[in-house]
């Protein structure tokens, strides 16, 4: 079955520190990727997401993304983190299979960061 | 301009209760989608519904039941709840609909209904 796997469920940073999210999924064919953003007692945001081209994305508040075709990867990272970056961050992915438009989420991981 | 919007924000169900979750969006959007949040398993999707009129399952649609409204309203019910419908209920769209795949449009998720059925 399709799946999306995150590696860390659990992250605590100190403010500055370099943060690396780890996602990969288990589908063989084209994709289109996403990471989304759940600050405490809000929904989901949308922080960057890849469909073809350079596989290096920056999305919002300085986050960004390298899509790793031979690794199934597609991991988050963001140089420095702030405070304001604690939430649970879900990897997606939506596989092409001319079908409907499903997304199929990661587990997520919660990043907790200490000033 | 609301977005995506859920009622209520907070239920208490008994074991055997019914009720019905509301989503409304006034974006224009023609698909809409419920999913079911829970700890270490991420968002499974339930229903979602590609036009106005049309309904189709999602991955875990065992025990709850959805109505498509009109355009702007999705509703999820539960007939019958049990415990282990005990989760965070997000409602999300996106603004083309159809049969066909538009994997490329971004899902505008509503703030969720946390739910807990005892």
């Amino acid at each position: 079955a399709q799946s999306v796997s995150q590696h860390n469920h659990h992250v605590i940073l100190s403010e500055a520190a370099s943060l690396e999210l780890g996602c990969n999924y288990s589908y063989g064919g084209t994709v289109n990727l996403f990471w989304y953003v759940q600050y405490p007692g809000q929904h989901l945001q949308l922080l960057l997401k890849y469909f073809s081209g350079d596989p290096l994305v920056k999305g919002i508040k300085g986050f960004e993304a390298e899509f790793i075709k031979s690794k199934f990867s597609f991991n988050l990272r963001k140089p420095s983190v702030q405070w304001s970056d604690t939430a649970e961050y879900f990897c997606a992915v939506i596989p092409f299979s001319g079908g409907y438009n499903k997304l199929i989420f990661g587990a997520g991981t919660r990043l907790a960061v200490h000033p | 301009n609301a977005g995506v919007t859920q009622t209520p924000k907070f239920q208490v169900l008994k074991t055997g209760q019914s009720m019905t979750l509301q989503c409304a969006q006034d974006m224009n959007h023609n698909s809409m989608y419920w999913y079911r949040q829970d700890p270490g398993m991420g968002l499974r999707l339930i229903y979602y519904s590609a036009s106005e009129g049309t309904t189709d399952k999602g991955e875990v649609p065992n025990g709850y039941n959805v109505s498509r409204l009109n355009k702007r309203e999705f509703s999820l019910r539960l007939e019958s709840a049990a415990p282990s419908q005990t989760s965070v209920y997000f409602c999300a769209s996106i603004p083309r609909g159809g049969a066909q795949s538009y994997s490329t449009d971004t899902q505008y998720f509503g703030p969720g209904t946390r739910l807990t059925v005892l």
